[in-house]
């Protein structure tokens, strides 16, 4: 089945930071969400990606859907400690299910 | 709040007991799902719901049933469980099976003893 390589699977930044993430895929993908899961709680819708090449902003955050279609990128600009949390990828191709990453633990120091 | 929630939150329970988590959608929503989240794992989809009908079953041991009443509503029924099902358990909705934008609710923290 079709799987997700997200990476750094955490990282620790301080606030004001920039931080960038990327989840690649082993097979080509239609659709890129990115979630964030804060503790205790369900994931979060962020944005999602439908297109080759799309560049989309929800706030600070800004994802790319890759032009090979196999991997996609996840901006969070001038972090506060509210960015805290887990961030997941997900994707899907063909006629798959939705996968998702691992996760991505951020922890920003204030 | 995404408009899915899921009750109770936290549920502690022997493995000869029988207890149901509930799921909620106020999103208008056609399809909905369970999910298994443990740690350090991608989440792992256990059902799929169509208008109501099970549309998928990933393998998922029978000491799980679901039970979707009506498109707003799905219920998962535990069983005889083992500890190593202890985990988050979250129910997710969309507005069709092909829409890929899946709510999700908070979870239920699992733990079986």
């Amino acid at each position: 089945g079709q799987q997700l390589n997200q990476s750094p699977q955490s990282m620790f930044i301080q606030e004001g930071e920039d931080v960038s993430m990327n989840c690649t895929s082993s097979s080509i993908f239609n659709t890129w969400l990115w979630y964030k899961q804060d503790p205790g709680e369900g994931p979060v819708l962020l944005i999602a990606l439908y297109k080759a090449g799309e560049l989309t902003s929800n706030g600070r955050l800004t994802a790319q859907f890759g032009i090979t279609r196999k991997d996609s990128f996840l901006n969070i600009s001038a972090s506060i400690p509210s960015d805290v949390g887990i961030y997941f990828c997900a994707g899907q191709g063909g006629s798959e299910k939705l996968v998702f990453g691992k996760g991505m633990k951020l922890t920003v120091n204030p | 709040e995404t408009g899915v929630t899921q009750t109770p939150r936290h549920l502690v329970m022997g493995m000869t007991n029988k207890k149901s988590l509930k799921c909620e959608q106020h999103l208008g929503h056609n399809a909905m799902y369970w999910y298994k989240q443990s740690a350090k794992k991608p989440l792992e989809l256990m059902f799929v719901y169509n208008f109501k009908e099970q549309t998928e079953n990933n393998s998922v041991p029978s000491r799980f049933s679901p039970e979707c009443p009506n498109s707003s509503h799905l219920f998962l029924h535990l069983h005889t469980l083992q500890p190593e099902d202890s985990a988050l358990y979250l129910c997710a909705s969309s507005q069709a099976p092909d829409s890929y934008e899946q709510y999700f609710g908070p979870g239920t923290r699992l733990t079986v003893t």
